[in-house]
């Protein structure tokens, strides 16, 4: 089956600018994830959806928003960027049914964004 | 959220069986803990994932002892192709969301 699916593969901005990513997860996969990965932090948490509603969210400021569509597709928008926005943004789905175990989250290929 | 502690690095030569320690003292009665291999420029891959005792699979094997304060990912016989990092992550599935905790992994390097 097709993997995680995230477009573009690489963007380039400037300050201020807005940018919106997007990820298609596996078929039937209900659950999407999306972290920040930088040389410096790490890969970092910013938020998940499920069944089009924001689940959990990580300590990133109102600028880093998402949304997730009735056929499990999310966007992630980042508006007024900033140079240390610059990151490998990655989407991951799962199959995700309540009270169950999820026994593995998979990972798109990332977008690299840089900001100038 | 139950904090992980890895070794920053570790070195091997192909053939020979790497063993990598993550530490969780603070790990919960509902954690799991799963290991995630990441190359460059690509997404964390899913390894191996355990509650207790031993797990195996195709690729790995991870040792959980009685307390659950640690766990051992164990690579039998790697190639360079293994050159990667490794993550260990603790947390709570399906309920507790997939809100994935990583820290900041060990960088592998195997050698000829």
């Amino acid at each position: 089956k097709a993997g995680v699916t995230q477009t573009p593969r690489y963007l380039i901005k400037t300050r201020g600018q807005q940018v919106t990513l997007s990820c298609s997860p596996i078929s039937g996969h209900r659950s999407v994830s999306w972290y920040q990965q930088t040389p410096g932090q790490g890969l970092q948490f910013l938020f998940e959806y499920f069944s089009e509603t924001q689940r959990n969210k990580g300590n990133f400021p109102g600028r880093f928003s998402g949304r997730q569509f009735s056929n499990s597709r999310s966007e992630m928008n980042v508006s007024t960027l900033e140079l240390g926005d610059s990151a490998l943004y990655l989407c991951a789905s799962s199959l995700r049914r309540g009270g169950d175990v999820n026994t593995e989250a998979f990972f798109g290929q990332g977008t690299r964004l840089t900001v100038v | 959220l139950a904090k992980t502690t890895q070794p920053i690095s570790m070195d091997s030569y192909e053939g020979q069986e790497v063993n990598i320690t993550c530490s969780h003292n603070n790990i919960a009665t509902n954690d799991y803990i799963t290991w995630y291999q990441q190359f460059p420029s690509q997404g964390p891959r899913f390894i191996i994932q355990g509650y207790k005792t031993k797990v195996t699979n195709e690729v790995a094997s991870l040792f959980i002892p009685a307390d659950r304060k640690s766990s051992t990912l164990s690579l039998p016989r790697v190639s360079l192709s293994d050159t990667a990092v490794y993550y260990c992550l603790v947390g709570a599935f399906g309920g507790g969301g997939n809100k994935l905790t990583f820290g900041t992994g060990t960088q592998l390097k195997v050698e000829l």
